[in-house]
């Protein structure tokens, strides 16, 4: 199994406070995503990173902000959640294939509620 | 942001019967296309990863192909068993983006 954890892997919190959730690799993969799964909506893709400082946004990505100051560690940023934001948040790794994204490894993922 | 559309969205199969189904996706700007199998409380697990028009891939009784050119894949499965019920993703990959559709759920009767 790919090394990929995250964490919390639980939390409840109240609207208005910021929360961090934390990918942490170590596999050394290029690649880091961040997605939320919900009813209805599967996997929506929130942020990714294709590298140390280097993101971009996804399908979901206002609210949240993400940073990956080194290789392993990716994290998203609710700044001021929301109960909309009440969501199981799963990250995936892959490494490059020629001239594509790799499979996605996914960590367990964390369960966010926002009271 | 891609368009990714997979049908149907649920599927009740008898146990031993096969059954297919079916992505698709803007063909342009193609890299890839992502197949996942999805158990309920668990993680998404990669099936296939395929970039070639016309490729085929198989494991075990789990088999896919692709039509790049028109912006489709196919999921076949033969001789549907109980542990094959699951939530079966597709995402095609673009500008390092990988974009799922809300996926195939698949009921396998006893």
């Amino acid at each position: 199994d790919a090394g990929i954890t995250q964490s919390p892997r639980h939390k409840v919190t109240e609207t208005g406070t910021p929360v961090t959730l934390r990918c942490h690799q170590t596999e050394n993969h290029r690649y880091m995503y961040w997605y939320r799964q919900d009813p209805g909506h599967g996997l929506r893709l929130i942020h990714y990173s294709y590298g140390v400082k280097d993101t971009d946004k996804g399908e979901v990505s206002d609210g949240y902000s993400v940073s990956r100051s080194k290789t392993e560690d990716f994290l998203l940023t609710l700044e001021s959640a929301t109960s909309s934001q009440t969501s199981v948040y799963f990250c995936a790794i892959s490494d490059r294939g020629q001239g594509f994204v790799g499979e996605l490894f996914f960590g367990e993922g964390s369960r966010l509620t926002v009271l | 942001i891609l368009n990714v559309e997979q049908s149907p969205q649920s599927l009740h199969v008898q146990e031993g019967d096969s059954t297919n189904f079916t992505c698709s996706f803007p063909s342009s700007n193609f890299y890839a296309l992502h197949w996942y199998r999805w158990e309920t409380a668990k993680s998404p697990e990669a099936l296939f990863v395929m970039t070639l028009n016309g490729d085929e891939k198989k494991k075990g009784r789990i088999s896919a192909t692709l039509n790049t050119k028109e912006g489709y894949s196919y999921l076949y499965i033969k001789g549907s068993q109980p542990e094959d019920s699951a939530t079966y993703l597709c995402a095609p990959n673009r500008d390092d983006k990988i974009i799922f559709g809300k996926g195939t759920r698949l009921h396998i009767l006893p």
